[in-house]
């Protein structure tokens, strides 16, 4: 079956960085377009960035571009997501996903705190 | 930039009973990408619907979706205990690609 497993999350300072992966199994990786989406504490999912299943188009929401990088290694069935100059207002579980135009599959997500 | 806006943000209804959500759309959504998700504290959100009414695997059919537009509703025909949940509506296409509303909680009367 689909398995999406986050790994990386954690406390980071505002201005900071962190590397988020996500292992996939179940599924031919390199086949289908893949998500980030986050969800801050409280508050409902926003979608922040996806990949098309050969790496060939990425986009990202407004509030992350210049700042997160979304990748992808299909050899190793892993998708990952760098955040780079990290602002408090990105504190949320991070969950990827996997979908075209809505997302089926989630994993379990990871927690990102940023603070200081 | 679409905006979803959901109603009520909360909703109190027995087991049994019928429940209607509604999602309204700030620009035209095309309804082939209208998607609902139910989301249970601690889990990932959940597809229950998408193309506006088709039921995602393992929903039963007392989930059912319409509309078009810029409207669209999530009926649940005759509540089960495992039904309440925050329900979130979700969209793609425009600017932002994807989007979600901010959720309707459905609780326990």
């Amino acid at each position: 079956q689909v398995q999406l497993v986050e790994s990386g999350g954690g406390v980071v300072q505002p201005g900071g960085s962190l590397r988020l992966s996500c292992a996939a199994s179940g599924f031919t990786f390199s086949s289908y377009t893949m998500h980030w989406v986050r969800q801050p504490p409280g508050k409902g999912p926003e979608w922040v960035a996806f990949i098309r299943h050969d790496g060939s188009d990425k986009d990202y929401t407004d509030s992350v571009k210049g700042r997160f990088i979304i990748s992808r290694d299909n050899s190793k069935n892993t998708l990952d997501l760098e955040m780079s100059t990290v602002r408090v207002e990105d504190t949320a579980v991070y969950y990827c996903a996997r979908g075209f135009g809505e997302f089926p599959y989630w994993g379990q997500g990871i927690l990102v705190s940023v603070s200081s | 930039e679409i905006v979803l806006t959901q109603s009520p943000g909360t909703l109190s209804l027995s087991p049994g009973e019928r429940a209607t959500l509604s999602c309204r759309a700030s620009q035209t959504v095309s309804a082939s990408y209208l998607a609902w998700y139910q989301q249970k504290p601690g889990q990932a959100p959940r597809l229950v619907l998408y193309g506006t009414s088709s039921r995602a695997t393992g929903i039963p059919d007392r989930f059912s979706g319409s509309g078009s537009g810029t409207d669209f509703t999530l009926t649940i025909s005759r509540l089960e205990p495992e039904d309440f949940a925050v329900y979130y509506c979700q969209q793609y296409g425009s600017s932002p690609r994807y989007s979600f509303g901010q959720g309707t909680k459905l609780e326990i009367k």
